[in-house]
């Protein structure tokens, strides 16, 4: 079945440096999204990519996925400690299915 | 927020018992899933629908049943709760199969 991998599983940073964390399907996916959850809360969408080889910007964050619609990852230039929390990516077949990778979790020192 | 409402919000029961837990949303989605959080695991899905009375398996769907009679409920149910099912219970609603999906507060579930 579709499986998603995600890594690394846990990533401290230095406030100021930068951060990336990775997400690898077993299958082509239809579209990758990418989810924040900080602390003691519940996932948040961030973004959707869709096309091959798309990259996408908010602020500080740059998304990209890979030609192949197997891959895909996020980068956080300079982080903040507002930045802290789990990153998701999930992968969607066209069946609907949504899966989650394992997440990585960000820490930010100050 | 989406409209979604997971009851209850924290659970405490014992092995062997029959626990449900309800999703109820108030946005019209076509899509919902459930899914269970647990440290190193990530979000793993459970069981999702895709319309009313049309469900499929997750990845973890040994032990879980679920339904749907109607479009903004979908239950989950634990027909014996066990000790491995411990723990942190997610809701979600998606328009379609393929856009963003929305997250409920989530169910605490202790089995002891």
């Amino acid at each position: 079945g579709q499986q998603v991998m995600q890594i690394p599983q846990y990533q401290h940073v230095q406030e100021g440096e930068d951060f990336t964390t990775y997400c690898n399907s077993s299958t082509t996916l239809s579209n990758i999204q990418w989810y924040k959850q900080r602390p003691g809360g519940h996932p948040v969408f961030l973004i959707q990519l869709v096309k091959s080889g798309e990259v996408k910007k908010q602020k500080r964050l740059t998304f990209q996925f890979g030609e192949a619609k197997k891959n895909s990852s996020l980068h956080i230039t300079a982080t903040q400690t507002t930045d802290v929390g789990t990153y998701f990516c999930a992968g969607t077949n066209q069946g609907g299915k949504l899966i989650f990778g394992q997440g990585t979790e960000l820490s930010v020192k100050p | 927020d989406a409209g979604i409402t997971q009851s209850p919000r924290h659970k405490v029961t014992e092995t062997g018992t029959p626990v449900t837990l309800r999703c109820h949303q108030t946005e019209n989605h076509r899509y919902m899933y459930w899914y269970r959080q647990d440290p190193g695991h990530g979000l793993r899905l459970i069981h999702y629908s895709y319309g009313v009375k049309d469900t499929d398996k997750g990845e973890v769907s040994d032990g879980y049943s679920v339904s749907r009679s109607k479009t903004e409920d979908f239950l989950l149910t634990l027909e014996s709760a066990t000790s491995s099912q411990t723990s942190v219970y997610f809701c979600a609603i998606s328009e379609q199969g393929n856009t963003e999906a929305f997250f409920g507060q989530g169910t605490r579930l202790t089995v002891v």
